[in-house]
């Protein structure tokens, strides 16, 4: 069965610093994978997505992520950080063809 | 504007009174769901649509019902809303049924069962 499981329930990073995002999955298969953003009081936006094309998928906002099989990761990743990236973050993968589990979402802070 | 929309967007409720939370989109999506989102829990999906007359159980459906009679609208239904049920609900859509697609995401209904 299909399980995705986000590492840090919090970061934080000073401003114009590199943001790291963890997110592990299991799955006996080359699963998609996403990551969606929610701002407050806002919905989910996505940010990118992996579907067995390119390992490196960019996203919107200057975010990457790197699908890595032998270590069943998907890490979001941004080289400098803005104010406007503090958000919560989920990591999102597909289940069973029509059904996707959340990962318990990322808090990220960004401090100027 | 593409767009999915909840109504009401929040929502104080006593235990054991029948609501509904409507969702519409405007995409001419085939597939949509519903979400809660709970602290620490992400979000876990509660039903989902197919296609019109097409719904099945995600894994948190106690205490939910939902109908898709036509292809834009999916409501939610609590007949019996208990405490337990206060949470963040959010609807989304996308064009099929694989775990492929983009969701698309409404704003959010915020719910309270006292």
């Amino acid at each position: 069965a299909q399980s995705v499981t986000q590492l840090d329930s919090h970061v934080s990073v000073s401003e114009g610093t590199p943001v790291l995002l963890r997110c592990n999955y299991s799955s006996s298969y080359s699963p998609s994978l996403f990551w969606y953003v929610q701002h407050p009081n806002k919905g989910l936006q996505l940010l990118l997505k992996y579907t067995s094309a390119a390992t490196l998928v960019k996203g919107i906002n200057g975010f990457e992520a790197e699908f890595k099989k032998s270590e069943t990761s998907f890490h979001l990743t941004k080289p400098s950080a803005h104010m406007s990236d503090a958000a919560e973050y989920f990591c999102v993968g597909e289940t069973s063809g029509s059904r996707l589990t959340f990962g318990e979402g990322t808090q990220l802070t960004v401090n100027p | 504007e593409a767009q999915v929309t909840q109504n009401p967007r929040y929502l104080i409720t006593v235990t054991g009174k029948k609501l509904t939370v409507t969702c519409s989109q405007n995409m001419n999506h085939e597939y949509m769901s519903w979400y809660r989102q709970d602290p620490g829990l992400g979000l876990r999906q509660i039903y989902y649509s197919m296609n019109v007359e097409v719904t099945d159980k995600g894994d948190v459906p106690e205490g939910y019902k939902v109908s898709r009679k036509e292809k834009r609208n999916f409501p939610l239904i609590l007949e019996s809303p208990s405490p337990n049920q206060t949470s963040l609900y959010f609807c989304a859509s996308s064009w099929a049924g694989t775990g492929r697609y983009e969701q698309y995401f409404g704003p959010g209904t915020r719910l309270t069962v006292t």
